[in-house]
């Protein structure tokens, strides 16, 4: 498995305002995700950050509300911009490892809250 | 139609039961089947992992995939309180996007 942690892990915040996350891993991969789970709902994939590369969007998702970082090969962060109540959500990143099985493990995820 | 169907529940068991979660899926290119389970307030934990058609076995946890019926099911026997949680089947194809259900409460009864 894969140990993952996210900062910060809750935040309120105002409307209007932005918010950057933080995800570090503790071993080297190349695959990085951001996910949104909304209140009461199951995930959903915002973009892959491969390092290397620019970060790929899923449908409904855009760069300049969601800029992705990748510096390297351990690290990520998600910035949620000009932030409105709709984007309460949990917001969790995941990894898969470069080797073997195809798996993904999730970090703990940051708990949004936008008034 | 959405790519995964999963039975939201919730779903209340005695002790020591078995329990049946299932999920259904659309998309014919889907070969990598997962289930997590995530407790309140936490992030989902990987409980199987399965490639392809067929069953895996872990401990009380087995994961069985049907490719030709597009339908995956977890079965957990002699459940546990502490096995009360929501469970999240996800499927990808080559692309390695997780598609996921929309999770099952489960609650274990003492």
């Amino acid at each position: 498995s894969a140990v993952i942690s996210q900062k910060p892990s809750r935040d309120i915040c105002q409307r209007g305002t932005s918010l950057t996350i933080q995800c570090q891993v503790d071993s080297q991969v190349t695959m990085m995700f951001w996910y949104r789970q909304q209140p009461g709902q199951s995930l959903t994939l915002i973009a892959t950050a491969n390092q290397g590369s620019e970060a790929t969007y899923e449908s409904g998702f855009v760069i300049d509300k969601f800029p992705i970082s990748r510096p390297n090969l351990t690290f990520s962060t998600l910035t949620v911009s000009n932030m409105s109540p709709e984007d309460s959500s949990i917001y969790l990143c995941s990894v898969k490892r470069d080797r073997g099985p195809y798996e993904q493990y999730f970090g703990p995820g940051t708990r949004l809250t936008v008034t | 139609q959405k790519e995964v169907e999963q039975d939201p529940g919730p779903l209340s068991v005695p002790e020591g039961a078995i329990v049946s979660l299932n999920c259904t899926y659309s998309n014919s290119a889907f070969q990598y089947f997962m289930w997590y389970r995530q407790y309140s307030r936490k992030g989902p934990e990987l409980l199987m992992y399965t490639y392809s058609s067929g069953n895996k076995e872990d401990g009380r946890f087995t994961a069985q995939v049907d490719k030709s019926s597009k339908y995956i099911s977890l079965f957990i026997r002699d459940s546990q309180p502490s096995d009360s949680a929501t469970y999240l089947c996800a499927m990808s194809g080559r692309a390695q996007k997780l598609v996921f259900g929309q999770g099952t409460r489960l609650t274990i009864n003492p």
